[in-house]
């Protein structure tokens, strides 16, 4: 049982840039959340999805930012016209609602820097 | 809504002693669970223990306890026999049990254990 993977895990884009992250999540899970993490704090939730479906985004989740889940399956988080202050780790995680605790499982996660 | 809040920034503790990170959280819920993670330097962060807050007995694994004080809502993460490799940054997290907001944790700012040999 593979644990879950992000790619790419460093980015560096100029500002204004638009940036793609995957993450493909442990399979069977059927839930998957996305967290922000900056220099010195916890991670922030940003958005989840139950299978395909998003069913909750924080007021963190400006409109430049997009998230999908196709099929269940991975997920993609996307920033157009990035900004410094996008500068953080993207952390994803899954988790199996449903049956047992739903514990989240994290991925390594996706360092941004925008210069 | 809910907030964590770790107030000890870093710790340190001697290989094979024990230490103790606290952990205080705010909620208005009967129905939550509490978690601890790991967060080693540039490696992804791992759980480390869970508690959930209807059973009284305090979660245990191997050599990390936890003090669960649900009235007090203090949830401090005991480690026993410190490893060099226990040095990492810890995270206390909240999550709602049912309804609400049960999909997301709510971390703390983290503390930062260092061991030393």
């Amino acid at each position: 049982d593979t644990g879950v993977s992000q790619n790419p895990r460093h980015k560096i884009t100029k500002r204004g840039q638009n940036v793609t992250f995957r993450c493909d999540p442990i399979s069977e899970h059927n839930r998957l959340y996305w967290y922000r993490q900056t220099l010195g704090q916890g991670p922030e939730f940003l958005t989840y999805f139950q299978n395909e479906a998003q069913l909750e985004k924080s007021r963190l989740l400006s409109d430049r930012f997009s998230a999908e889940r196709p099929k269940g399956s991975f997920s993609t988080l996307e920033i157009q016209r990035t900004e410094q202050g996008d500068s953080a780790m993207y952390l994803c995680a899954s988790s199996l609602y449903g049956q047992g605790t739903d514990t989240q499982y994290f991925g390594p996660g996706t360092r941004l820097t925008v210069l | 809504a809910q907030t964590v809040t770790q107030s000890q920034p870093e710790m340190s503790v001697q290989e094979a002693e024990t230490v103790t990170l606290s952990c205080t959280y705010d909620t208005s819920e009967s129905d939550y669970y509490l978690f601890w993670y790991k967060q080693p330097p540039s490696r992804q962060m791992i759980l480390v223990i869970r508690q959930e807050a209807y059973k009284q007995q305090n979660a245990t694994e191997n050599r990390f306890s936890v003090n669960f004080q649900k009235a007090a809502k203090s949830f401090s993460l005991k480690i026993s026999d410190s490893q060099l490799g226990d040095a990492a940054m810890y995270f206390c997290a909240y999550r709602s049990g049912s309804g609400g907001s049960n999909y997301k944790l709510t971390f703390g700012k983290g503390t930062l254990l260092t061991v030393n040999p």
